[in-house]
C-alpha cells in the first residue's frame, strides 16, 4: 500500500520569501506524483505533476518540485511567495503499477503568507 | 461545461436520512472518481468509474455508500441511513482515462445533524 506524508501541517512565510513544502511517499512500485492547491471554498487545482523524465518539474504560479527517488520525496518550492499563495497544498501519489486507481493524498500543508 | 460540476454545493440532512450527491464530469472524460475529505485531512479515494462500470470501489467505507454512472457521464453518490460521521466534503474528479490527470469539482459539503 502507498502512503504520503506531509510533515508540516502549517508553514508561515513572509511575503517575497522562499518556501519549501515537504512531501515524502512510500510505495513498492513506480509512481506518479502530484501537487494540488486548494483555495478557500474551491476545488483542488493541479499545480504540477511528475510522470517520468526530468526530475525537476515546473508548474503554474512559479512553483516547482523535484522528484528524488532515493529519498522518496517530492518537495514543492517557490523562490518568492505572494499573498495570493495562501492556500492548502496537497501532495498526492498515483500507484497505477500496483493496481490502485485513485490518488492517495497527504493530509495537506496550510501555507500562510505574512505581509 | 468547462469543468467538473457538483450539486448541491451544500447539503444538510438529519441522521438516518438518505442523500444523493451529483457529479457532472468534463465532457468526454471517461474516468470518474469520488473522494471524501474530512476536516483537516486530505481527500480519501472512494470509487472509480471507467465508463458506466465501477472499476474500483475499494474505498467505499461500508454498504451504506453506493454510486452509479448509468450513461457513462453524470454520476450520483448515494448514502443511505446517514450518520454524523458521514459529514465531510465529497469531491468528484474526472480524467480522460485511467492514470490521466484528474480534474476536481468544488465539492459538496455534507452535514449530518
Amino acid at each position: 500500500a502507498q502512503s504520503v506524508t506531509q510533515l508540516d501541517s502549517q508553514v508561515p512565510v513572509f511575503e517575497e520569501a522562499p518556501v519549501e513544502l515537504r512531501c515524502n511517499y512510500s510505495s513498492s512500485v513506480s509512481v506518479y506524483l502530484f501537487w494540488y492547491v486548494q483555495y478557500p471554498n474551491q476545488g483542488l487545482q493541479l499545480l504540477l505533476k511528475y510522470l517520468s523524465g526530468s526530475t525537476l518539474v515546473k508548474g503554474i504560479n512559479g512553483f516547482e518540485a523535484e522528484f528524488n527517488k532515493s529519498q522518496t520525496s517530492f518537495h514543492l518550492r517557490k523562490p518568492s511567495v505572494h499573498i495570493s499563495d495562501t492556500a492548502e497544498y496537497f501532495c498526492a501519489v498515483s500507484d497505477l503499477g500496483g493496481g490502485a486507481d485513485g490518488l492517495t493524498f497527504g493530509k495537506g500543508t496550510h501555507l500562510i503568507i505574512q505581509p | 461545461g468547462a469543468g467538473v460540476s457538483q450539486t448541491p454545493s451544500n447539503k444538510v440532512t438529519e441522521k438516518g436520512k438518505y442523500v444523493e450527491l451529483r457529479c457532472d464530469p468534463i465532457s468526454g472524460h471517461t474516468a470518474l472518481y469520488w473522494y471524501r475529505q474530512s476536516l483537516g485531512q486530505g481527500p480519501e479515494f472512494l470509487i472509480y468509474f471507467q465508463g458506466t462500470g465501477a472499476a474500483d470501489d475499494s474505498g467505499l467505507p461500508n454498504d451504506r455508500f453506493f454510486a452509479v454512472r448509468p450513461e457513462g457521464s453524470v454520476s450520483t453518490l448515494k448514502i443511505q441511513r446517514t450518520e454524523r460521521g458521514d459529514s465531510a466534503v465529497y469531491l468528484c474528479a474526472s480524467s480522460q482515462g485511467r492514470g490521466d490527470i484528474q480534474y476536481f469539482g468544488a465539492g459538496t459539503r455534507l452535514s449530518v445533524l
